[in-house]
Parts: structure tokens; C-alpha cells; sequence
């Protein structure tokens, strides 16, 4: 079966500073999906990145960083320099077929001005 | 481009009443999921559909929820009867089936059973 664990709740960092939420995932399969989206306070569910099990190169999209570390089982994402905006809870995510697709708890950033 | 849409977007029912949940996937889509998210167990996918068939409905909590999609551009999910403890963020999302694909999801359905 697989598992999505997101051991940190709550977060709450001040503007400008970095934060790294973490993903660690449980699965048997070779074949997978990983995923995080962005719940902002409004509520809507925004993709943020898809990673499959066999490309561990990490990601860069401007403050948004993605480490893909098979050998720990982690999908960890950091912003840089946080900004207010960057306000919501983050889910990680683990799908096998790209279907069935296991959300994490969940992490609550919190981003002070 | 429309994406995932979903009504109501608020729903406010007494115990006992029926409710109808509405979604209608992007255009060319042809897988159709729907999620519940409450605070005590966060984000549970209940069914999806694959070409408008119901591929695992396992998360499916109980008789009295059932999901239908007669043709690809239509869904719903229905809660008969109603009960307080269904209360929760419902939302619907859709993908292309096959690839690297992820799921695009709807604004939700926030219901509340009085």
C-alpha cells in the first residue's frame, strides 16, 4: 500500500526567509507519481509540480525548488526568500497509476510580513 | 480555456435531505475524480471514473453516497440521506488517463449538514 507522510503541521517562518516542508512516501512499486499542490486560503487546489519514480533530477521553478531523493523515499520542496503570499497548505502526493492518487496530511505555511 | 467546474459551490441541508453534487470536467478529459476533505482526515478520493465508468469506488463511505457520470462532460454525487458527519469540502477533479498527467481539480463544494 502506499503512504504519504508530511511530519510537519504547521510552519510559520517571517518574509523572505527559507522554508523547506518535507515529503516522505511509502510504496512497493518501481513505477510512480509524486506531486504537490498549493491550498491557499480561497480554498481551490493548485498543481505546483509531477515528478515520475524514474527522473530524480531536481527542479527549479523561480523561488520554488524540488528535491527527488529515492534512496531516503523523500519529495522534499523548499521556497526561497518566502513571501506572504506564499500562505496556504501544501500537499504532497504519491499516485501509482496516476489515478489513485494518496494525499499527505498536509503542511500549514504560514508566512509572516 | 474552463476548467474543472463545479456546483454548488455552497450547500447548506438538513439531516435526512438529499444532496446533488455537480461537476463537469475539462474538455477531453476522460478520467473524473471525486475527493472528500474534512480536518480529521484530510483529502480521501471517494471514486473516479475512467471514459464515464466507475473504476474504484472503495472510498465510497457508505450506500448512501453514489456517483454517476452519464456522458463525459457530467457528474455527480449524491448523499441520500444526508447526515451531519458528511459535512465537508467535496471536490471533483479530471485528468487525461494514461502519461504523466496530473489532476486538475474544481473550486470544491463546501456542504453543511445542519
Amino acid at each position: 500500500a502506499q503512504k504519504v507522510t508530511q511530519a510537519q503541521t504547521e510552519i510559520s517562518v517571517v518574509e523572505k526567509e527559507d522554508v523547506t516542508l518535507d515529503c516522505v512516501y511509502e510504496t512497493r512499486d518501481t513505477t510512480y507519481y509524486l506531486f504537490w499542490y498549493k491550498q491557499p486560503p480561497s480554498g481551490e487546489l493548485v498543481f505546483l509540480i509531477r515528478r515520475n519514480s524514474f527522473d530524480e533530477q531536481n527542479e527549479i521553478s523561480g523561488r520554488y525548488s524540488w528535491n527527488f531523493q529515492k534512496s531516503t523515499s523523500s519529495f522534499n520542496f523548499t521556497i526561497t526568500a518566502s513571501q506572504v503570499v506564499d500562505s496556504a497548505v501544501y500537499f504532497c502526493a504519491l499516485s501509482l497509476n496516476n489515478n489513485d492518487m494518496r494525499f499527505g496530511a498536509g503542511t500549514r505555511l504560514t508566512v509572516k510580513p | 480555456d474552463a476548467g474543472v467546474i463545479q456546483s454548488p459551490r455552497h450547500e447548506v441541508t438538513e439531516m435526512g435531505q438529499e444532496v446533488t453534487l455537480r461537476c463537469k470536467p475539462i474538455s477531453g478529459h476522460n478520467s473524473l475524480f471525486w475527493y472528500r476533505q474534512t480536518m480529521m482526515r484530510g483529502l480521501e478520493l471517494l471514486i473516479y471514473f475512467n471514459n464515464n465508468v466507475p473504476i474504484d469506488d472503495s472510498g465510497m463511505p457508505e450506500d448512501r453516497f453514489s456517483a454517476k457520470m452519464p456522458n463525459a462532460s457530467f457528474s455527480t454525487l449524491k448523499i441520500q440521506p444526508s447526515e451531519p458527519r458528511d459535512s465537508a469540502v467535496y471536490f471533483c477533479a479530471s485528468n487525461l488517463a494514461g502519461g504523466d498527467n496530473e489532476q486538475f481539480f474544481g473550486p470544491g463544494t463546501r456542504l453543511t449538514v445542519l
